[in-house]
């Protein structure tokens, strides 16, 4: 079956460091992946996507890369700030038909000033 | 609304009650989903519904659980005699089927339930 694994959190930086959240999967075919975040008291929102091999997807300063020789859709963001404080889960989704959301545990990210 | 919503914001019930938690997608999208984000579980899928049918209940963790949907449009997930393990965030997210199925899914505040 499908899975997603994080890298266990909380990640603590200080501003304007570099971020960096790994995620791997295990999946059949090419699945779409996703990085979601949940901000304190909110709901979850897609914060990217990528749905092919090589693609990139980007938002709000942070990038991840689909890796097909690796399975890994590794979160990178050049400067974080104490507002990208949340909870980042890493998803994917099956290819064909419907396929629903398959989540990583979530990894916290703690930004201090 | 704009966004997926969903009510009661917060249960507290007590062991052995019944207990419905209601989603309303996003206007237009057919496909909706119920996942449970448990501390430590992290989020697990229960149930997608296409229309006012459910192809896949795979993820219901026991017969106490069930859902519906009428109209298309609002969903109710019931869990009867409510367990303490039953504990978690109840979120549902609701999305427009594309061709190809790149649609994206849409996720609600989400309902916490506390069972005592």
């Amino acid at each position: 079956g499908n899975s997603v694994t994080q890298m266990e959190g909380p990640v603590t930086l200080s501003e304007e460091a570099f971020l960096t959240i790994n995620c791997t999967y295990t999946a059949t075919g090419y699945p779409s992946l996703f990085w979601y975040v949940q901000y304190p008291g909110e709901g979850l929102q897609l914060l990217l996507k990528a749905t092919k091999a090589d693609d990139k997807g980007s938002n709000k300063g942070f990038e991840a890369t689909y890796r097909k020789e690796t399975t890994s859709f590794h979160l990178e963001k050049g400067s974080v700030q104490v507002s990208d404080s949340a909870v980042y889960f890493c998803a994917l989704r099956g290819k064909g038909g419907y396929s629903t959301l398959t989540f990583g545990k979530g990894t916290m990210l703690l930004v201090s000033p | 609304g704009a966004g997926v919503s969903q009510s009661p914001s917060n249960k507290v019930t007590e062991k052995g009650k019944d207990v419905e938690l209601r989603c309303d997608p996003i206007s237009g999208h057919t496909a909706l989903y119920w996942y449970r984000q448990s501390l430590g579980q992290g989020l697990e899928f229960l149930i997608y519904f296409q229309g006012n049918s459910a192809p896949d209940k795979s993820g219901l963790p026991s017969d106490r659980f069930s859902a519906e949907r009428t109209g298309g449009s609002v969903s109710t997930l019931t869990i009867q005699r409510t367990q303490q393990e039953d504990s978690a965030v109840y979120l549902c997210a609701s999305s427009i089927r594309l061709a190809g199925g790149t649609d994206t899914q849409y996720f609600g505040p989400g309902t916490r339930l506390t069972v005592l």
